[in-house]
């Protein structure tokens, strides 16, 4: 099963809105990183948050993260028609094999 | 542009065939990962190699197997294909074995008919 899973899955909104999507894992974690991928391209990067930090920034992205309820979110503010994308949510496991486990993504659309 | 590339893009085959899809990663990393997409079922993490030894398994078929060479390019080797196994493959690479930011190469589509 998942260990990221993120809500909601699809999301539609106007140009210069904000975005928020948010992921929920179910066991404990070194830390939570978030990845855009534009249609049928390869995943991007866009934050890594430790399980020791609660906020995080990157330009127009804030992630928080809260382990006491095993959720992230991820916010975009001021969105463009370019951050029209799917969103990941990935997870590692605590137990050393240093693997990571993707949720399903959220879909967002931000419409000109 | 990541630096990780995947060769080759696309590939049609049939089922049964065998077929081996290559990946180079980034200048520097020495930690490959390979992941299946499919519609249906996500991004599913297949396996891992760090400096040419395995180092984490996920949901890899045993029809599916994988190695990191020497120069560290990495190979997937899927066998007995059949129609479940279309999906785009992803290879991502690492600096290191640590818990770290992945950059991922363009893919590589797979079609079975």
């Amino acid at each position: 099963s998942q260990q990221g899973e993120e809500d909601p899955q699809a999301l539609s909104i106007q140009e210069g809105e904000n975005a928020t999507m948010n992921c929920s894992y179910k066991t404990s974690i070194n830390n939570l990183q978030w990845y855009r991928q534009n249609s049928g391209r390869g995943l991007v990067h866009l934050i890594l948050i430790r399980s020791n930090e609660r906020e995080k920034h990157s330009g127009r992205l804030r992630v928080t993260l809260d382990t006491s309820k095993k959720s992230s979110s991820l916010l975009i503010t001021a969105s463009r028609a370019a951050d029209t994308a799917s969103y990941f949510c990935a997870t590692d496991a605590t137990s050393g094999t240093y693997k990571y486990i993707f949720g399903t993504g959220t879909r967002l659309k931000v419409l000109a | 542009d990541s630096g990780v590339t995947q060769t080759p893009k696309h590939l049609i085959t049939a089922t049964g065939q065998r077929v081996t899809l290559r990946c180079s990663p980034r200048s520097g990393d020495l930690s490959v990962y390979w992941y299946q997409q499919s519609l249906d079922q996500g991004l599913q993490f297949l396996i891992q190699y760090y400096n040419g030894e395995e180092r984490a398994k996920g949901n890899i078929l045993e029809r599916f197997s994988a190695q990191q060479f020497p120069d560290l390019h990495s190979e997937l080797n899927l066998s007995s294909l059949e129609l479940g196994d279309s999906a785009l493959y992803f290879c991502a690479s690492s600096v290191s074995i640590g818990y770290n930011e992945q950059f991922f190469g363009p893919g590589t589509r797979l079609t079975v008919l």
